[in-house]
C-alpha cells in the first residue's frame, strides 16, 4: 500500500528557512507527480506546489511562488519542500500527497502531515 | 486562477439522510473535479475523481455529478462515519480546493 511520511516540521522564527521531506513507498515513485498541501489551524486545504514524475516541471500557488521550492530525488523515493522567508501566516500542518501519472489528476494518497509553527 | 466555492458551508443532517453538497468553479474545468473527505485530526482522503469516478474502496453511497462549472457530491444515506468535512478540488489548471463543507449531526 502507498505510504507517505513527512518530516522536518517544527518551530521556526519569521524570516528563517525550513526544509520538509516526504518519504514514499508502495508505488512506482518515478512515474507519479507529487504535491504539497497545507492546512492552517481551523482552516481549509491550501494547495502549494507540485512536481512532475521526472522533476522537469514544477507548479506553484501564487502565495508561495518565489519563496517555496519543491524538488524530488527518484533514487531515494523522496521529495522535499524548501521554505524560505517564512511568515507567521505559514503556520500550518503540511501534507505531502501523491498525484496522478506524470502529474495531472487528483491527489490519491496523503501523508499524516507535519506541523510547522512560525513564531518569534 | 480558478476559484472554487462550495455550498453550504455547514450542513446539519441525521443518519440515513440524503445529503447533497454543491461545488462551483469560476470557469469551466471540464471533468477535472475531485472530492475529498477529512475527519478531524486526520489527513484528507480522496473519494471521487474525474467528477464521478469512485476511488477503489469508497462506499457506493457516495456519488458525484456535474460538468463545466457546477458539480455535486451526494451521499445517499448518511452513515455515522460520514460526519466530516468535504472539499472539492479542481485539477484542470494547477490545483485549487474549495473552502469545505462541514457535515454535522
Amino acid at each position: 500500500q502507498v505510504d507517505l511520511v513527512e518530516s522536518g516540521g517544527g518551530v521556526v522564527q519569521p524570516g528563517r528557512s525550513l526544509r520538509l521531506s516526504c518519504a514514499a513507498s508502495g508505488f512506482a515513485f518515478d512515474k507519479y507527480g507529487l504535491h504539497w498541501v497545507r492546512q492552517a489551524p481551523g482552516k481549509g486545504l491550501d494547495w502549494l506546489a507540485a512536481i512532475s514524475y521526472n522533476g522537469n516541471n514544477e507548479y506553484y500557488a501564487d502565495t508561495v511562488k518565489g519563496r517555496f521550492t519543491i524538488s524530488r530525488d527518484n533514487s531515494k523515493s523522496a521529495f522535499y519542500l524548501q521554505m524560505n522567508s517564512l511568515r507567521v501566516e505559514d503556520t500550518a500542518v503540511y501534507y505531502c500527497a501523491k498525484g496522478g501519472v506524470v502529474v495531472a489528476g487528483a491527489l490519491d494518497s496523503w501523508g499524516q502531515g507535519t506541523l510547522v509553527t512560525v513564531s518569534s | 486562477d480558478i476559484q472554487m466555492t462550495q455550498s453550504p458551508s455547514t450542513l446539519s443532517a441525521s443518519v440515513g439522510d440524503r445529503v447533497t453538497i454543491t461545488c462551483r468553479a469560476s470557469q469551466s474545468i471540464s471533468d477535472w473535479l475531485a472530492w475529498y473527505q477529512q475527519r478531524p485530526g486526520k489527513p484528507p482522503k480522496l473519494l471521487i475523481y474525474d467528477v464521478s469516478t469512485l476511488k477503489s474502496g469508497v462506499p457506493s453511497r457516495f456519488s458525484g455529478s456535474g460538468s463545466a462549472t457546477e458539480f455535486t457530491l451526494t451521499i445517499s444515506s448518511l452513515q455515522p462515519d460520514d460526519f466530516a468535512t468535504y472539499y472539492c478540488q479542481q485539477d484542470n489548471t494547477h490545483w485549487t480546493f474549495g473552502p469545505g463543507t462541514k457535515v454535522e449531526i
